[in-house]
């Protein structure tokens, strides 16, 4: 099993929809977990940490469920320009520091 | 404020050779993370460089190494390269190296190995 999973995709939605994606994660000695969004043949980029409170950033929900051992992003109003992969990241401590990426969810928004 | 940068961008190179590739964090950071990605895969961590000191590493062989300079530059060696080391190699830098920390990426240096 994977230490970091996520659904590759894609997902396709039209403009102004919501989605979610989930990353699921194995080792419970993980410790801080964050958003990357990765656009084609481009480096990932910091979307938001992913708090045990829940965070919001405008039109984007991060929550974190320990108990289940999971992470989820939520985006309102979907935008054309919000089409990218998804990268869930996760950073534990086990058998030293150690940060996993997940393989990405890709997210195609349509006109 | 100069984010990340790598050099160089592109670099074709053949079976058994060597390279280096190089990162400058961005202005205040002091940690540098270097990771593998092959195509249609998620960054796999090479290894962390904190205080000129490899901290961390992921599971790559001993062909791969590093530097950390004063300045806080890294450079990434592959060493005897194989077909399969051929990606994208992305280098990270944050404040520290703590667990908490944010990670902010280069743009990468894409590597072709015939």
């Amino acid at each position: 099993r994977k230490e970091v999973e996520q659904d590759p995709g894609p997902f396709n939605v039209p403009e102004g929809a919501t989605v979610a994606f989930n990353c699921t994660y194995s080792n419970s000695a993980s410790q801080s977990f964050f958003w990357y969004r990765q656009d084609c043949r481009k480096e990932p980029k910091l979307l938001m940490s992913v708090y045990s409170s829940g965070n919001e950033d405008g039109r984007f929900t991060a929550q974190l469920n320990r108990a289940s051992q999971y992470i989820s992003l939520l985006i309102r109003d979907s935008k054309l320009s919000d089409s990218a992969t998804y990268l869930c990241v996760v950073n534990m401590l086990s058998g030293g520091f150690k940060t996993i990426f997940g393989a990405g969810t890709r997210l195609f928004v349509k006109a | 404020d100069a984010g990340v940068t790598q050099s160089p961008t592109h670099l074709i190179k053949t079976r058994g050779q060597q390279v280096t590739l190089r990162c400058s964090p961005k202005s205040g950071h002091d940690t540098v993370s270097w990771y593998q990605q092959a195509l249609g895969q998620g960054p796999q961590f090479i290894f962390q460089y904190y205080e000129e000191e490899e901290r961390q590493r992921g599971n790559f062989p001993d062909r791969f190494s590093g530097h950390q300079f004063p300045n806080y530059s890294s450079e990434l060696n592959v060493n005897a390269l194989l077909l399969g080391d051929s990606a994208l190699y992305l280098c990270a830098s944050s404040l520290d190296s703590g667990i908490n920390n944010e990670q902010f990426f280069g743009p990468g240096t894409r590597l072709t190995v015939l």
